[in-house]
């Protein structure tokens, strides 16, 4: 049973472009993650955010920035998209941190910059 | 650098056989999770440690902070448990390395 929501799934764009990806979490969790999984298919951390504060701001390029407007939601916008932004983004929740708590993941955005 | 070895990267089981994949850790993680990476493309929760052994079913973890390492073991494994499996370990606070995925194929 899916509980983060993400959207959009896929979305094409063209470099220099702004894209903007929602996600949603109906299970009260206190914390939200933004996550890019490369080409290589490994999973790294973006962002988090717990009741509205940034916690964790890993050295992503500034053209990426969480926006937040209530815990329940995370959305991540990228000012002006590169070809090396190509990857799947993925939403998780966390009930607390991570070190005691389960993370939970939306299913994903896939983006392709042409 | 990579605090977490996953392996191994790719492995093809018989159903009704079983095997072992493991995460080797390069420093003293608090705690563990298992997902398995459905077909529509889903991380889904197997298994949350901070330590010992945990049984769901067909499907077995251990973690061992000192030791550095977490294994997850799969037993009589049917066609449903192809996917690709992930651990991910917490290194403290809100921050968590994945490993870098074991593609399982369960043949007939």
């Amino acid at each position: 049973e899916t509980a983060v929501f993400q959207t959009p799934n896929y979305h094409v764009t063209q470099v220099g472009n702004e894209v903007s990806f929602n996600c949603k979490q109906t299970l009260g969790h206190d914390t939200m993650y933004w996550y890019k999984q490369d080409s290589k298919k490994l999973l790294k951390i973006m962002f988090s955010y717990n009741n509205k504060q940034l916690i964790v701001n890993e050295t992503v390029p500034r053209r990426f920035s969480p926006q937040s407007s209530d815990k329940a939601h995370l959305n991540l916008r990228i000012k002006s998209v590169e070809p090396e932004d190509s990857a799947v983004y993925l939403c998780a929740s966390s009930s607390g941190t991570i070190s005691n708590e389960r993370l939970f993941f939306g299913h994903g955005t896939k983006l392709s910059v042409l | 650098g990579d605090q977490v070895e996953q392996s191994p990267s790719a492995l093809s089981l018989h159903e009704g056989t079983g095997s072992a994949l493991r995460c080797n850790f390069t420093t003293t993680m608090r705690a563990v999770q298992w997902f398995r990476k459905n077909s529509r493309g889903s991380l889904i929760n197997l298994f949350y440690l901070a330590s010992g052994t945990k049984e769901n079913g067909r499907l077995k973890s251990a973690f061992d902070s000192k030791e550095r390492y977490s294994t997850l073991h799969i037993r009589d494994a049917q066609l449903e448990d192809s996917g690709t499996y992930f651990c991910a370990a917490a290194t403290g606070g809100y921050k968590v390395v994945f490993g870098s995925g074991t593609r399982l194929l369960v043949s007939p």
